[in-house]
């Protein structure tokens, strides 16, 4: 199957920081990537839908200024959270969906960030 | 509004057949997935279906009812790495994924 690949598996950051994640579909062009954030023990919340050559829409009470999202190419998304807090630290997780069908979508491995 | 509802824990014994349920009320649908996932690791695709009926995958099952917006996951013959949370979710009209809380599984010897 299609693999999307997500880097780092952990950071871990300084209080005041920025830290980039990238997501990158391996064999497929992904025209759409979408940023999930998840807190322990609970489901996926999405976070934004990140849009080759677009800007990103995000979802109501994710703040744009604070997750820059860039999808500059269709293999590659970021999103870069800017000055860090303790309570940014989770886990971040991207996914992108098959352009032909929108029949599955595929996971990165996900990002652990912790803001100390 | 939308919605995706499935029970947060259940609990079976290894070998035997677990059903794990997920209602559904969203705006458009274009299928529904079941995802596997980890403690600390991102969710694995499992299943997709778009069509009524069931669709067998080894000792994984799906099956959707699109006019009771109801599909359930079946495992059979469990094994004790099946433990992990299932998650359900519907893409909507928009092609978004509008995902249930999940179901955490637990498998006794």
């Amino acid at each position: 199957g299609a693999v999307v690949s997500q880097h780092p598996s952990r950071v871990i950051c300084k209080s005041g920081t920025s830290v980039k994640i990238e997501c990158r579909s391996l064999d497929f062009q992904a025209t759409t990537m979408f940023w999930y954030r998840q807190f322990p023990k609970q489901s996926l919340m999405l976070m934004a839908t990140s849009n080759e050559g677009s800007k990103a829409t995000y979802e109501q009470g994710v703040e744009k200024d604070k997750f820059l999202i860039n999808h500059a190419s269709l293999t590659l998304s970021t999103l870069t959270v800017t000055s860090a807090h303790p309570e940014d630290s989770s886990f971040y997780i991207c996914s992108a969906v098959t352009p032909a069908t929108h029949t599955e979508a595929f996971f990165g491995q996900g990002t652990r960030l912790t803001v100390v | 509004g939308q919605n995706i509802d499935q029970p947060t824990e259940m609990t079976a014994t290894e070998g035997a057949i677990v059903q794990i349920n997920c209602t559904y009320q969203t705006s458009g649908f274009n299928g529904l997935f079941w995802y596997q996932q980890h403690a600390g690791e991102a969710p694995t695709f499992l299943s997709y279906n778009v069509l009524d009926g069931l669709e067998e995958k080894g000792r994984f099952s799906s099956f959707l009812s699109r006019s009771k917006g109801y599909s359930y996951l079946l495992l059979k013959e469990l094994q004790m790495k099946d433990s992990a949370s299932y998650l359900c979710a519907v893409m909507d009209s928009n092609y978004q994924l509008i995902w249930g809380a999940g179901t955490k599984l637990i498998i006794k010897p």
